[in-house]
C-alpha cells in the first residue's frame, strides 16, 4: 500500500494561466475527494469521484474548476485562468467505501504569482 | 449545512501531559461520523481517531480518547501523556452516515494548532 500520491508538490504560475494537478489513489479505493486548504484553515471541499462518477460539486468550484476521473483510477483537478485567490494546497483523498476514513494524499501547493 | 467549530487556534501543553482540545458541531443528522485528523508542520493529514455517532461508547487510540456528547453536539480530544510528537494542527471533521443521500464530503473545523513543550 503506496498511499495517496499527488503531482507535482508545489507549482508556481502565473496569474492567468492553467494549471493541472494529477492525485492517485490507493489502489482500489473507488472513492476519490478533493479539498482545498487556506493558509490557517481548514480544508473546504471541492468535489468527489465514486469510480469515473462525478457525484457532488461544491459551490467554491467555478466554472474555472474542473476535475476528472477518467478509468476511475487517477483523477485530474484543473484550474482555467488562475487568480491569485487560488493560491492554496489541493488535498486529494480516497477511500474504499463510505464507512470508511479518507487517506489523505501530501498535497500540491499552488501559488499564483 | 454542517458546521464544526473548533474554539482554541491555538493550545500547548507540558510533554508527558494531558491535554483536551474542544469541537462542537451542528447538524439535523442523526447518524454520522465524527474525526480528529493531525496535520504535522509539511506533512500530510492522517487520521487519529473516529466515532460513530450511534455508538454510546467514547471511542480510544492509545494515548488518544475523545469525549461524545451527543445531545451537547461536542466532541473534545484528549491526549494522555503528551510526546514531542504530538505536536501539529489537529482537525475536527463531520461527515454524514450517507444513509437517505447524505454527503459524503468530510466538514472540518478551522483547526487547533498543538505545541508540545519539552
Amino acid at each position: 500500500d503506496t498511499g495517496v500520491s499527488q503531482d507535482p508538490r508545489h507549482k508556481i504560475t502565473k496569474r492567468g494561466q492553467n494549471v493541472t494537478f494529477r492525485c492517485d489513489p490507493i489502489s482500489e479505493h473507488n472513492r476519490l475527494y478533493w479539498y482545498r486548504q487556506t493558509l490557517g484553515q481548514g480544508p473546504e471541499f471541492l468535489t468527489y469521484f465514486q469510480n469515473e462518477a462525478q457525484l457532488e460539486k461544491s459551490r467554491l468550484l467555478s466554472d474555472r474548476f474542473s476535475a476528472e476521473r477518467p478509468k476511475g483510477s487517477f483523477s485530474t483537478l484543473e484550474i482555467q485562468r488562475t487568480e491569485q485567490g487560488d493560491s492554496a494546497m489541493y488535498l486529494c483523498a480516497s477511500s474504499p467505501d463510505i464507512s470508511y476514513e479518507q487517506y489523505f494524499g501530501p498535497g500540491t501547493r499552488l501559488t499564483v504569482t | 449545512a454542517q458546521t464544526v467549530t473548533q474554539s482554541q487556534p491555538e493550545m500547548s501543553v507540558q510533554e508527558a501531559e494531558t491535554v483536551t482540545l474542544s469541537c462542537t458541531y451542528d447538524t439535523s443528522e442523526s447518524d454520522y461520523y465524527l474525526f480528529w485528523y493531525k496535520q504535522p508542520p509539511s506533512r500530510q493529514m492522517i487520521l487519529v481517531i473516529r466515532q460513530e455517532a450511534y455508538k454510546q461508547q467514547n471511542a480510544t487510540e492509545n494515548r488518544f480518547s475523545v469525549n461524545f456528547q451527543k445531545a451537547a453536539k461536542s466532541f473534545s480530544l484528549k491526549i494522555s501523556d503528551s510526546q514531542l510528537g504530538d505536536a501539529a494542527m489537529y482537525f475536527c471533521a463531520y461527515r454524514s452516515a450517507g444513509f437517505q443521500g447524505g454527503s459524503e464530503k468530510l466538514v472540518f473545523g478551522k483547526g487547533t494548532k498543538l505545541t508540545v513543550n519539552p
